[in-house]
């Protein structure tokens, strides 16, 4: 248990649907980060959040769309998604001062 | 621009005998430098960091890591491996190119770790 909770662990959805991942921290911390991992690449930010404000976007398409409502909880909206875009996406959370982060589970999504 | 390599896709390794995961790294300015560890299916775990102090860190389940200034290197090491030490380890510096509370990190490609009984 490392304090960041990921749901749905697991996500098959077609190309013209709408769903949302969802991260919740529970370590008072004030960043919030989502990352991509694909197979056979290195882990992708894509996301960062800083008391609750986006400080980064690192060009990640639009179908993509971060929401973070509070310090503690971070949301991935997802909306025609594309077969490449099959991955694991994993929430992270620091904070400030130390550099570490604390990962999720992650979310195992797929996309037909 | 920061950044950290992993030579090595996959190391092998006999149950007992000592290990090493190795990882260079490229920064402006003085580096902090980690190590996670990722079994299949689960999220990163982190398991030492270097910010500054004594090159040699200690960190969970019998890890440790040595800081190389001049090889700028951060290589993870264990005496005697486990077989359950066997997963995916990636090396990670921080990114200090970016004002942001919590910082953010770059991560290495992974090294897959494979302990044989």
């Amino acid at each position: 248990e490392t304090g960041v909770t990921q749901t749905p662990r697991h996500l098959v959805m077609g190309m013209t649907n709408k769903k949302s991942l969802k991260c919740e921290q529970h370590l008072g911390h004030n960043a919030m980060y989502w990352y991509k991992q694909s197979a056979k690449k290195p882990l992708e930010l894509m996301f960062v959040y800083s008391l609750e404000e986006r400080v980064e976007n690192n060009s990640v398409p639009s179908r993509f769309s971060p929401e973070c409502p509070n310090s503690s909880h971070l949301f991935l909206h997802l909306h025609t998604l594309q077969p490449e875009d099959s991955a694991l996406y994993l929430c992270a959370s620091s904070q400030d001062g130390t550099g570490e982060l604390f990962f999720g589970e992650g979310s195992r999504l797929t996309v037909l | 621009a920061q950044s950290v390599a992993q030579p090595e896709d996959q190391v092998n390794v006999a149950e007992g005998n000592p290990l090493t995961v190795k990882c260079t790294y490229s920064v402006s300015g003085n580096p902090y430098l980690f190590w996670y560890v990722q079994y299949p299916n689960r999220g990163l775990q982190f398991l030492l960091k270097y910010i500054t102090g004594d090159n040699l860190v200690k960190g969970s389940y019998g890890f440790e890591a040595e800081f190389n200034k001049s090889q700028t290197s951060f290589h993870l090491k264990k005496p005697s491996a486990l077989v359950s030490d066997s997963a995916l380890y990636f090396c990670a510096v921080r990114d200090l190119t970016i004002y942001n509370q919590g910082g953010k990190l770059i991560f290495g490609q992974g090294t897959e770790l494979s302990v044989k009984p």
